[in-house]
């Protein structure tokens, strides 16, 4: 199966900085990789898919990078509704699996 | 608008079965790939299962192979995730979802429902 590991797991930032999360697979994926994000109490929310295309509705300030086994998804000025857990997964290989998540607080 | 909505969560004793299922509306459900995962409490999102459009097709986490089965019904816009042999380590929110591309089954998880709530005891 495909290991993603997620860094940091704990972000710690303020309001109006930038965040930077990492994705990394433990084999070659392609661009097949997805990014959520989970509040608490609520069903995660699909941003990114194809490692950098996203969502409709999405703001502009998210954005994912990467190919292979390396991975980034940025949000360039944290807003406070973005104060959440995020996770990525990778939709190239059966079994999909999530990488275990960063809370940026 | 879609919708998801699960049902048939419980509170169980270890080695029983449960049928969760997930109504859903507001698209063409013959169309899309359908997920579950879960999230045990306090933990991490698991990718647990799909099946393709026409439920020809399946695939499953290793953690849950040969003890749960992933099946729908399109006449009836339902999915439903067969659980056998239940593990106190089952237990979780389970969330079904709509993969993000028609008929593809390498798709992510596009729309997600509430969840239904599953809880093994020892």
């Amino acid at each position: 199966d495909i290991q993603l590991t997620q860094s940091p797991n704990l972000l710690s930032a303020s309001v109006g900085d930038r965040a930077t999360i990492t994705c990394r697979a433990s084999q070659d994926i392609s661009r097949h990789l997805a990014w959520y994000h989970q509040k608490p109490g609520k069903a995660p929310k699909l941003l990114i898919y194809a490692a950098s295309i996203l969502i409709s509705g999405v703001p502009s300030r998210f954005s994912g990078s990467g190919s292979g086994t390396e991975f980034t998804l940025t949000i360039t000025s944290l807003q406070p509704e973005d104060f959440a857990t995020y996770y990525c997964q990778q939709v190239d290989t059966h079994p999909l699996t999530f990488g275990g998540g960063t809370k940026v607080e | 608008e879609v919708e998801l909505v699960e049902s048939g969560g419980v509170v169980m004793q270890s080695g029983g079965s449960l049928r969760l299922s997930c109504e859903a509306s507001g698209f063409p459900f013959n169309e899309y790939a359908m997920h579950w995962a879960r999230q045990a409490p306090g933990k991490g999102l698991e990718w647990v299962s799909l099946i393709s459009n026409d439920g020809a097709t399946t695939y499953y986490a290793d953690s849950v192979k040969g003890r749960f089965t992933i099946s729908r019904d399109n006449s009836k816009n339902t999915l439903f995730l067969q659980m056998n042999r239940l593990r106190p380590d089952d237990t979780a929110l389970y969330y079904c979802a709509i993969g993000l591309t028609n008929y593809l089954t390498t798709s992510p998880m596009d729309v997600w429902g509430k969840g239904a709530t599953v809880t093994v005891s020892s």
